[in-house]
């Protein structure tokens, strides 16, 4: 069965310098692997996804994550964290199992705040 | 597109009234997936829908949840009789099983229900 861990329920950086949000995955089969971001009252907006092509995926507003299968795991990173990065970041498994099915398992998240 | 809708954005009611949240999902996507959100459970999925038909309905708490999708254009969740437990924000995600990208799953803006 799938699953995944973020490592860290919250992250504190300063605005300007690198942003690291750490996913551990458990998974049977090839994933696909997804990090979602959620501001503030808001619904989650897709952050970048992996679906086995590379392994390093860029996604928008200068995130992205590597895919390491070795260590299981596909942190998400910023060189440079801006304040409207403050939001929480969830990391996502998907796969196929038992059928065409896309259930999506979701992490507990992770609350990135950025100091001025 | 306009995204995935949801309505009412917010809900207040009362212990033991009903409550019927609503979703038209993105035009074209044959999935349609029902989440809820707590502190103390993150995000759950509830049930989910291919071709307007429900596939699992697992995570479904309780009798007292049901969920309906009479067109590809239109869900409801509907709760009967309500409890102060069930205040949550609920999602609704729709996805397409087509194009190479099936397991993407695009959410709503959610309804945030408070039950008295």
């Amino acid at each position: 069965a799938q699953s995944v861990t973020q490592l860290d329920s919250h992250v504190s950086v300063s605005e300007g310098t690198p942003v690291l949000l750490r996913c551990n995955y458990s998974s049977s089969y090839s994933p696909s692997l997804f990090w979602y971001v959620q501001h503030p009252n808001k619904g989650l907006q897709l952050l970048l996804k992996y679906t086995s092509a590379a392994t390093l995926v860029k996604g928008i507003n200068g995130f992205e994550a590597e895919f390491k299968k070795s260590e299981t795991s596909f942190h998400l990173t910023k060189p440079s964290a801006h304040m409207s990065d403050a939001a929480e970041y969830f990391c996502v498994v998907s796969g196929l199992y038992g059928g065409a099915t896309n259930k999506l398992i979701f992490g507990t998240g992770t609350l990135l705040a950025v100091q001025p | 597109d306009a995204g995935v809708i949801q309505s009412p954005r917010h809900e207040v009611t009362e212990m033991g009234q009903e409550v019927t949240l609503r979703c038209k999902p993105i035009s074209g996507h044959d999935y349609l997936f029902w989440y809820r959100q707590t502190m103390m459970r993150g995000l759950e999925l509830l049930i989910y829908f291919n071709n307007n038909v429900p596939i699992d309905d697992s995570g479904m708490p309780e009798d007292r949840f049901s969920a309906k999708m009479p067109n590809a254009s239109f869900s409801t969740l509907k709760i009967q009789p309500s409890e102060p437990r069930d205040s949550a924000v609920y999602f609704c995600a729709s996805s397409y099983w087509g194009g190479g990208d099936q397991e993407t799953q695009y959410f709503g803006p959610g309804t945030r229900l408070l039950v008295l």
